[in-house]
């Protein structure tokens, strides 16, 4: 089983909303990525976990704040958000062996969260 | 960062293997080329990856050149559910962050 399940689907919030992306993996897993996706562009990774701890933050907003609290499960919370953050976002894992290569180091991402920002 | 080159798109008939070619002339001796598709607003999936052998799964084969400067991703009987972007992707630093390319849309045609 190499899922990712994120949710919700799709949000719709208002730019003084707050609110919370969600990403839940069950396979053991010890590093977990928040992406973001506008349209037509391709995946720009945002932050990484790695033993539920922050290891990158590719210099994003403070209005987007990552949490990580325990092995399986990863929150985007969103505040303040301005409707150029009108996005798919994408959660992904890996097992996160440190030895690249190896079949368990594939990182597999979920579904997606559509977020539209007014 | 090794950098991925990738043609924009390309056309396939329906039954037809699919060779979707990626240059990463800065790959250093260590990294993985990993390969990813995605389908119209869906998560990328994973395809296949390789190091300097030539990899086959149940999706693609992976073809990797002896200087692993470039590499060629076969789909062998593309279908129409083929149709979508495919990444390649060079895996860097300790998290093996992907870092997406502009990828090939493939669109199999019946």
């Amino acid at each position: 089983d190499t899922e990712v399940t994120q949710t919700p689907k799709h949000l719709v919030m208002g730019m003084t909303n707050k609110k919370s992306l969600k990403c839940e993996q069950h396979m053991g897993h010890r590093a977990m990525y928040w992406y973001k996706q506008k349209a037509k562009k391709p995946p720009e990774l945002m932050f990484v976990y790695s033993y539920e701890k922050l290891s990158i933050n590719e210099s994003v907003p403070s209005r987007f704040s990552p949490e990580c609290p325990n092995s399986s499960l990863l929150n985007l919370h969103l505040h303040a958000l301005q409707p150029e953050d009108s996005a798919l976002y994408l959660c992904a894992s890996r097992f996160g062996s440190g030895t690249s290569g190896v079949p368990e180091d594939t990182q597999y991402f979920g579904p997606g969260t559509r977020l539209t920002v007014l | 960062d090794a950098k991925t080159t990738q043609p924009p798109s390309m056309d396939c008939a329906e039954g037809r293997a699919a060779n979707l070619p990626c240059n990463h002339s800065t790959i250093s001796g260590n990294e993985y080329v990993y390969w990813y598709r995605q389908i119209h607003s869906q998560g990328p999936q994973y395809i296949i990856h390789g190091l300097k052998n030539n990899e086959t799964n149940e999706m693609a084969s992976l073809i990797i050149t002896e200087d692993r400067k470039s590499s060629t991703l076969i789909l062998p009987h593309a279908t129409l559910r083929d149709t979508a972007v495919y990444y390649c992707i060079v895996a860097r630093g300790s998290a093996r962050q992907l870092t997406f390319g502009s990828g090939t849309q493939l669109t199999v045609l019946p």
